[in-house]
């Protein structure tokens, strides 16, 4: 059974396109994440929702914006697709102390042409 | 505020070398610290965590030691393997519920 799931794997697009990544977990936490990692392996915290409240957003262009439906599921959907947005995009889990573990989905490439 | 400092790689090694992996850690209060390990086109797995000064934690060989005094968590692996070969990051959860800081990440590269 998979714990944090993505969807697409892999996604191609031209510039100024609007699109969608989906994510779900089965594990019962309360929180979720996105991340976001560059070409050089480097990851970023972009978004942090607790039971649906989002709670931490760092500094993320507006053209980012997530919506949490229920507690297991946190989507990021992506206005006006831009070069730099090219990265994977990591969705993960997690229990609410700082000792729980982080789960990561399987990554979503996206590349902007 | 938080960050953690790990070794630029990449680093290659020949198998059953002794591997280590430096990290270093700023951070107030009193942080977990992780070992989370990437191998290609996949996404990350845990590979071992400490929550507390002096814990040692361990798994498929990897250990390592939250040391306060240093503000250290060094990866240490006694024999590398080929299917080791993989980026492993550094990370500390600070407090509660909160997200990781992540180092920039160590690409070991094993070769037979």
């Amino acid at each position: 059974d998979t714990a944090v799931s993505q969807t697409p794997k892999y996604l191609v697009t031209q510039m100024g396109n609007d699109k969608s990544i989906k994510c779900e977990q089965n594990l019962g936490h309360d929180t979720m994440y996105w991340y976001k990692q560059d070409s050089k392996k480097f990851l970023k915290i972009m978004f942090s929702y607790n039971n649906k409240e989002l709670i931490i957003n760092e500094t993320v262009p507006n053209r980012f914006s997530p919506k949490s439906p229920d507690k297991a599921h946190l989507n990021l959907h992506i206005n006006s697709l831009e070069l730099g947005d090219s990265a994977v995009y990591f969705c993960a889990s997690s229990g609410q102390y700082s000792y729980n573990e982080q789960f990561f989905g399987p990554g979503t490439r996206l590349t902007v042409l | 505020g938080d960050s953690v400092t790990q070794m630029e790689g990449p680093v290659t090694l020949s198998e059953e070398a002794f591997l280590t992996i430096n990290c270093t850690y700023t951070a107030t209060g009193y942080p977990s610290l992780f070992w989370y390990v990437q191998y290609p086109g996949e996404g990350l797995q845990l590979l071992l965590k400490a929550t507390k000064a002096d814990d040692k934690g361990s798994n498929k060989g990897f250990e390592a030691t939250y040391r306060k005094e240093t503000t250290s968590f060094h990866l240490e692996k006694g024999s590398v393997q080929v299917s080791d070969s993989a980026v492993y990051f550094c990370a500390l959860r600070p407090s509660g519920n909160t997200p990781l800081v992540f180092g920039k990440g160590t690409r070991l590269s094993v070769i037979a």
